[in-house]
């Protein structure tokens, strides 16, 4: 079966640096996205894996390994605005996404 | 930008009632998905559709059936509504079929059946 893992919930500390990881098993893969939901809004885009290596886009980087199935979202400089879900989501060989749950991330003062 | 806008924020539906939820995106993408979400679980893909009066079951298609008569607007229809449906309902869509995109989310309707 299609399968996408990510932890349930992580806390950091404004400043700081935090890494959400996300496994997958899936029939194929075509690329991985990041997607950013704050709580009662609508999922918005911050990344696109589709070759193994990181991605930088300012504070966030986001990295890929094909052959371990794995990858992380890198968020430096924690801002409180950046509480919020990560979500995990790989596109299979028929151009479909499976999501993962997400990875609630609390920001502390 | 793309603007994706789905008809309400907040549905209240009684059991067994036709529910209709609406989506419409301005930037003539080919690709539009209803998608569910719950707590805990990742989103679910209830249909899609690629084209024009073109429709494809998702993973839970079950209690649900959709609409595509024009390019710009997919509407979900839930024919008798249950209290197992209720739920975020999310609109997304992207630019071409076959491809891969980035999609792109209404602001959702939350979704309450008593």
């Amino acid at each position: 079966g299609q399968n996408i893992d990510q932890p349930t919930e992580m806390t950091a500390t404004e400043g700081a640096i935090v890494q959400i990881n996300c496994t997958y098993q899936t029939s194929g893969f075509n690329g991985l996205f990041w997607y950013q939901q704050h709580a009662g809004e609508a999922p918005t885009f911050l990344s696109y894996n589709v070759l193994d290596g990181l991605e930088e886009k300012g504070r966030f980087s986001s990295f890929l390994s094909r052959s371990k199935g794995y990858s992380y979202l890198l968020l430096k400089e924690l801002q409180m605005k950046d509480s919020a879900s990560y979500l995990c989501a790989v596109e299979d060989s028929n151009y479909q996404l499976i999501w993962g749950a997400g990875t609630k991330l609390i920001i502390k003062p | 930008d793309v603007k994706v806008t789905q008809s309400s924020r907040y549905l209240v539906k009684r059991t067994g009632e036709k529910v209709f939820l609406e989506c419409v995106q301005d930037m003539d993408h080919e690709n539009m998905f209803w998608y569910r979400q719950d707590p805990g679980l990742g989103l679910r893909l209830i249909y899609f559709s690629y084209d024009v009066k073109m429709k494809e079951k998702g993973d839970i298609p079950e209690g649900y059936s959709v609409s595509r008569e024009k390019k710009e607007r997919f509407s979900l229809i839930l024919e008798s509504a249950s209290t197992n449906q209720t739920s975020m309902y999310l609109c997304a869509s992207s630019r071409l079929a076959g491809e891969v995109e980035t999609q792109y989310f209404g602001p959702g309707t939350r979704l309450l059946v008593l």
